[in-house]
C-alpha cells in the first residue's frame, strides 16, 4: 500500500484559503486520493476523493497532478471549527484497505 | 454522503469480560466493512477487514481470538472484545465501504470509547 507523507502540523487564520499536500510516490495505478478530517473523540469525516486532476465539491478542492505522485486539499475560507486533524490516504482499488499516515494538525486561529 | 453508526458509543468493563461493539451502515449496502482503533493522540491504525458472509481477514500482529468480527449482514459488522484487560482501553472505529461505479468511499462511525478497568 502507498505510504503517505504530510506535514504533521499547519497555523493559519479565519477567512485565509489552507492548502495541505500529500505525497504518495508509490501510489498504484488503481488507487484513489482521499482526505478525511477527523474531530477529537470522533470517527474522521469524508471530505473529497479523486483520481486524477482537480475534484471540487462543496467544502473543498482536490489538485491531483498529472503523475499522482502528490495532491493538495484546498480548504477555502477556513473557519475557527475547521481546526482538525485532516488525513491523506491512498488505496481502494484491489484490496479497499485505507492505511492512516500521520495526518496533519491544522490549527486555525481567529 | 452515507451514514454509519456505531454502538454504544463508549462502554466501560471489568478486566476479563468481553464487549461486542457494532457497526451498522444505516443508508446503504457494504459488503466490506473495516475496524480500526485508536490511541490518544495518535493516528488510526487497521485492525481487520470484515467481509459480509466470510472469515475477516486480520492485520499481522492483532489476534483474532481476541477480537473477534463477525459480519453477518450487508448493514451490520460486531467487534468482540474477549476477555478485556486494560492494554485494551481504546478508542474503536468502523467504517464501511460504499462503491459506486467510479469510487471506493468509506464512511466512518463516530467511534466508541472502550474503557476496562
Amino acid at each position: 500500500l502507498a505510504k503517505t507523507t504530510q506535514p504533521i502540523s499547519m497555523d493559519s487564520y479565519e477567512g485565509q484559503e489552507v492548502n495541505i499536500t500529500c505525497s504518495h510516490n508509490n501510489i498504484a495505478t488503481n488507487d484513489y486520493i482521499t482526505w478525511y478530517q477527523q474531530f477529537p473523540s470522533q470517527g474522521p469525516r469524508f471530505i473529497i476523493q479523486g483520481y486524477k486532476t482537480k475534484v471540487t465539491n462543496e467544502v473543498a478542492s482536490l489538485f491531483i497532478p498529472a503523475d499522482r505522485k502528490s495532491s493538495t486539499l484546498s480548504l477555502p475560507r477556513v473557519s475557527l471549527s475547521d481546526t482538525a486533524v485532516y488525513y491523506c490516504l491512498v488505496g481502494g482499488g484491489a484490496t479497499n484497505k485505507l492505511i492512516f499516515g500521520t495526518g496533519t494538525l491544522l490549527a486555525v486561529q481567529p | 454522503g452515507a451514514v454509519v453508526s456505531q454502538h454504544p458509543s463508549w462502554v466501560i468493563c471489568k478486566s476479563g469480560t468481553s464487549v461486542k461493539i457494532e457497526c451498522r451502515s444505516l443508508d446503504f449496502q457494504a459488503t466490506t466493512m473495516f475496524w480500526y482503533r485508536q490511541f490518544p493522540k495518535k493516528s488510526l491504525m487497521l485492525m481487520a477487514t470484515s467481509n459480509e458472509g466470510s472469515k475477516a481477514t486480520y492485520e499481522q500482529g492483532v489476534e483474532k481470538d481476541k477480537f473477534l468480527i463477525n459480519h453477518a449482514s450487508l448493514t451490520l459488522s460486531t467487534l468482540t472484545v474477549t476477555s478485556a484487560h486494560p492494554e485494551d482501553s481504546s478508542f474503536y472505529i468502523c467504517s464501511a465501504l460504499k462503491s459506486g461505479r467510479s469510487s471506493y468511499e468509506q464512511y466512518f462511525g463516530p467511534g466508541t470509547r472502550l474503557t476496562v478497568t
